[in-house]
């Protein structure tokens, strides 16, 4: 059975602190990815990884960096949060496109509140 | 004009009524389509996969049509458990793995 855990359920921060997401998958899956939703706009994609070391900016990047140092592991980072980073933040990993198993497997999601 | 788009709802249906959702998707190049279920303040899980054919899960069957670039869901004799919010699901073409969203079709069986 597929696991995609996230390290908090919630945070509270305050404008302007670093904030650190990790997401773990225990699949050996090549693909992460994290997402944001929100109210009337659905999942959005923030940053995905195709493998190690390897990122690629999704829909909505600005604010945001990844890091992916290992395969299991994919972290989102807010270098300076910001009010309108309240949100739901959702991880989610998966076999390569061309793999038939190709559907995303999500973690419970963060859901953070900025101060 | 959105990639995948849906009718929010909600949808109030009685227990046991037959409901049924539409998806519509821009890109006619899409190569995967799927259904997802997210219960309230929980993460998306998948419910099906839609294949060209059609095919059905128990109570739950899902159709393509990719002339149309229309994909649907029909729930037979709803459920009270059957409440959720029912993600449309694209995955565009170049075999990339990414998925496009739809924002959901929210179901809110009564008894």
């Amino acid at each position: 059975d597929v696991k995609v855990t996230q390290s908090s359920r919630y945070l509270v921060k305050r404008t302007g602190e670093k904030v650190f997401l990790e997401c773990v998958q225990d699949m050996d899956h090549e693909n992460m990815f994290w997402y944001r939703q929100d109210p009337g706009l659905g999942l959005r994609l923030i940053y995905f990884s195709y493998d190690v070391k390897m990122k690629e900016k999704g829909d909505i990047p600005e604010g945001y960096s990844v890091s992916r140092e290992k395969k299991e592991r994919f972290s989102l980072i807010l270098e300076s949060a910001s009010t309108n980073q309240t949100s739901m933040y959702l991880c989610a990993s998966s076999f390569p496109a061309e793999d038939p198993r190709e559907t995303q497997y999500f973690g419970p999601g963060t859901r953070l509140l900025v101060l | 004009r959105k990639e995948v788009e849906q009718d929010p709802g909600p949808f109030n249906v009685p227990e046991g009524a037959t409901v049924a959702f539409n998806c519509t998707y821009s890109n006619s190049a899409s190569q995967s389509f799927f259904w997802y279920r997210q219960d309230c303040r929980k993460e998306p899980k998948l419910l099906m996969s839609v294949y060209s054919s059609g095919n059905e899960d128990g109570r739950f069957t899902a159709q393509l049509n990719r002339a149309s670039q229309y994909i649907s869901l029909l729930i037979r004799d709803s459920k009270l458990s059957d409440s959720a919010t029912y993600l449309c699901v694209v995955s565009p073409s170049g075999n990339t793995g990414k998925l496009i969203f739809g924002q959901g079709t929210t179901l809110q069986v009564k008894p």
